[in-house]
């Protein structure tokens, strides 16, 4: 079956400007998460959403936003972009809320580059 | 908050030797997994252990969930330079959202 699919896989804005990235999860997966990596910061979580309702929130500032669709898919909006929003920023879907039991399906991220 | 340290946090050795990694928490987790990411891509998820004192093999790849669930190590035997990759331990606690550690970096040398 299909994985999870990551839309776009590279993405240049300019700083300022508001960015969608769209996360397409594993058929039956209801569970989307979204995470930022960075070399310096490693795997921060951002949201996890479960039948269209956002379950847990990280800590980023609310410039960082999403929402899942009936269809399970996922997107996530960051607003007024910064040099520092540059990262990967991965998607994991998952049958069970939090990954319990059979972990998460990651997506191959979309690379965000902010000049 | 749930806090997963791994040591160690880089580690290069050369092709045929066996390493350790290891995920410490102060915290007791239902399930722990492990992933390995290479660069450009997500992680993938190597295996889940759920049972303290649960061991699981992957090949030439043993995991090892700690007897009180707060701690897990990965061995590797005869490294290959296919494992090199960013290794990565998740937690979940009970009713909580899972945490990340932040990874070892392997590098594998022929």
């Amino acid at each position: 079956k299909a994985g999870v699919t990551q839309t776009p896989r590279y993405l240049i804005k300019t700083r300022g400007q508001q960015v969608t990235l769209s996360c397409s999860p594993i058929s039956g997966h209801r569970s989307v998460s979204w995470y930022q990596q960075t070399p310096g910061q490693g795997l921060q979580f951002l949201f996890e959403y479960f039948s269209e309702t956002q379950r847990n929130k990280g800590n980023f500032p609310g410039r960082f936003s999403g929402r899942q669709f009936s269809n399970s898919r996922s997107e996530m909006n960051v607003s007024t972009l910064e040099l520092g929003d540059s990262a990967l920023y991965l998607c994991a879907s998952s049958p069970t809320p939090d990954g319990a039991n059979y972990g998460y399906t990651f997506g191959s991220g979309t690379r965000l580059t902010v000049v | 908050t749930q806090l997963l340290e791994q040591s160690p946090q880089f580690l290069s050795i050369q092709e045929g030797e066996n390493l350790t990694v290891y995920c410490n928490s102060s915290s007791v987790f239902s399930s722990l997994q492990w992933y390995r990411q290479e660069p450009g891509e997500g992680p993938v998820l190597l295996v889940t252990v759920v049972t303290g004192g649960e061991v699981k093999k992957l090949k030439r790849l043993t995991f090892q969930f700690g007897d009180a669930r707060k701690d897990s190590s990965l061995h590797i035997t005869a490294a290959q330079p296919g494992d090199t990759g960013l290794y990565l331990c998740a937690g979940e606690a009970n009713a909580g959202k899972s945490t990340f550690g932040d990874g070892t970096t392997l590098t594998v040398k022929p």
